[in-house]
């Protein structure tokens, strides 16, 4: 069973701040990692992905990767109101569906 | 390129009634996947079609069911609508699947009263 760890939330932050967001994966043959963003209301929109141990850097948003320790997470630089939403973080073996965490609920607060 | 579409956006459903829902993928992806969204169980997938083979399930009962047609469009269907039916129903199209990028549509709001 194929499990993604992710806190519920909310997690509030100020605007301007950083806000970080945390993801374990159980599934050591998961190679790539996405990371969806929900608006309440709304479907996910996919919003960054990393295959490879490390930083990605995209705009505001960087995602990290440690495999060895099955741990993702996406760093929001200069949080903004328009941040608020729930963040899904889905990894993948490249074999089959994505698996989806139930996601972290961001509240930026202006 | 247009998106993911899906039809109708709202539904509202008696108990013990059967539903139909449609999506069409972004043009050129072959890759249709269903996920069922509730505030309490999240994302849930349901089944993934690629060039109208059913390649993957998930685990829900024989009630729901899906297929594809050759344009990659997916329909999946519901019998015997419970309560506990009621959900968001999103459908996701990728290029090859297979844990690729997924992309969203819309999604259908599901009631069953």
């Amino acid at each position: 069973q194929k499990e993604v760890e992710q806190n519920s939330g909310p997690l509030s932050v100020p605007e301007g701040a950083i806000a970080s967001l945390n993801c374990t994966y159980s599934d050591r043959g998961s190679q790539s990692f996405f990371w969806y963003r929900q608006y309440s209301g709304k479907s996910p929109e996919l919003i960054m992905f990393i295959y490879s141990n490390g930083d990605k850097e995209d705009g505001r948003f960087t995602a990290q990767l440690n495999k060895a320790s099955q741990y993702v997470s996406l760093l929001i630089r200069d949080s903004q109101p328009s941040d608020s939403a729930t963040y899904l973080c889905a990894p993948s073996s490249g074999y089959s569906t994505l698996t989806f965490g139930k996601g972290t609920m961001l509240l930026v607060s202006p | 390129k247009a998106g993911v579409t899906q039809t109708p956006r709202y539904l509202i459903k008696t108990r013990g009634q059967q539903v139909t829902l449609s999506c069409s993928p972004i043009s050129g992806h072959r890759s249709v996947s269903w996920y069922q969204q509730t505030p309490g169980q999240g994302l849930q997938f349901l089944f993934e079609y690629f060039s109208e083979t059913q390649r993957n399930k998930g685990n829900f009962p024989g009630r729901f069911s899906g297929r594809q047609f050759s344009n990659s469009r997916s329909e999946m269907n519901v019998s015997t609508l419970e309560l506990g039916d009621s959900a968001l129903y999103l459908c996701a199209s990728s290029l090859l699947g297979q844990g690729g990028e997924q992309y969203f549509g819309p999604g259908t709001r599901l009631t069953v009263t």
